[in-house]
């Protein structure tokens, strides 16, 4: 079926730490990647994307990372910063459509 | 641009009553999307249109119908609110059809309350 699971689902950290969250998927046919941070009550906002011809892809601090065979795409936070403190959402395509993990609060402590 | 713009901004209904939320986006994209968010489940989505013309369910289209009114506008009709509606909605638009694989852009959501 349609299944993104995201881990964890909250995140605690020190300012300047690095945080890691990690999606699964299950549609081998999945060929996009994005994430998407969403601060209190705001629209979600794209932050990074991958598609699956690529294994790694990185923006200044954040990275996203991509392993097709094991069907699982993690983002990479470094040198966290107060303003990181949002939910983060990973999605995966299928067809015309995203499907959405259930979201990682991240709290970045000063 | 302004992107993509939904209407209300805030709606509170009664059990049994009905209404439409609008949503237009101004960037000639071909897809459209219908989202509702609840704590802990992320963004689930309701109805889609891929393309103008077209509309096809979600993972939790029971209680919805929706109308692409034409290439800017996509609608969503709660014909009979639930208290399980209760919900913030997002509407969202792609430039891509025939697969997606560029992002979405959404609105800044509708925060509905049914008693």
């Amino acid at each position: 079926g349609e299944n993104v699971e995201q881990h964890p689902s909250t995140l605690s950290v020190q300012e300047g730490d690095s945080a890691v969250i990690k999606c699964t998927y299950s549609d081998s046919a999945s060929n996009y990647f994005p994430w998407y941070k969403q601060e209190l009550g705001k629209r979600p906002q794209l932050i990074i994307d991958i598609r699956s011809n690529v294994g790694e892809k990185k923006d200044q601090r954040i990275a996203v990372t991509l392993n097709k065979t094991a069907k699982h795409f993690s983002l990479h936070i470094t040198e966290t910063q107060p303003e990181d403190s949002a939910v983060y959402f990973c999605a995966a395509s299928k067809v015309d459509k995203l499907i959405f993990g259930t979201g990682t609060r991240l709290q970045v402590f000063p | 641009n302004a992107g993509v713009t939904q209407t209300p901004k805030f709606q509170v209904l009664k059990t049994g009553q009905s209404m439409t939320l609008q949503c237009a986006q101004d960037m000639n994209h071909n897809s459209m999307y219908w989202y509702r968010q609840d704590p802990g489940m992320g963004l689930r989505l309701i109805y889609y249109s891929a393309s103008e013309g077209t509309t096809d369910k979600g993972e939790v289209p029971n209680g919805y119908n929706v109308s692409r009114l034409n290439k800017r506008e996509f609608s969503l009709r709660l014909e009979s609110a639930a208290p399980s509606q209760t919900s913030v909605y997002f509407c969202a638009s792609s430039p891509k059809t025939g697969g997606l694989n560029s992002p979405l852009h959404f609105g800044n959501g509708t925060r509905l309350t049914v008693t």
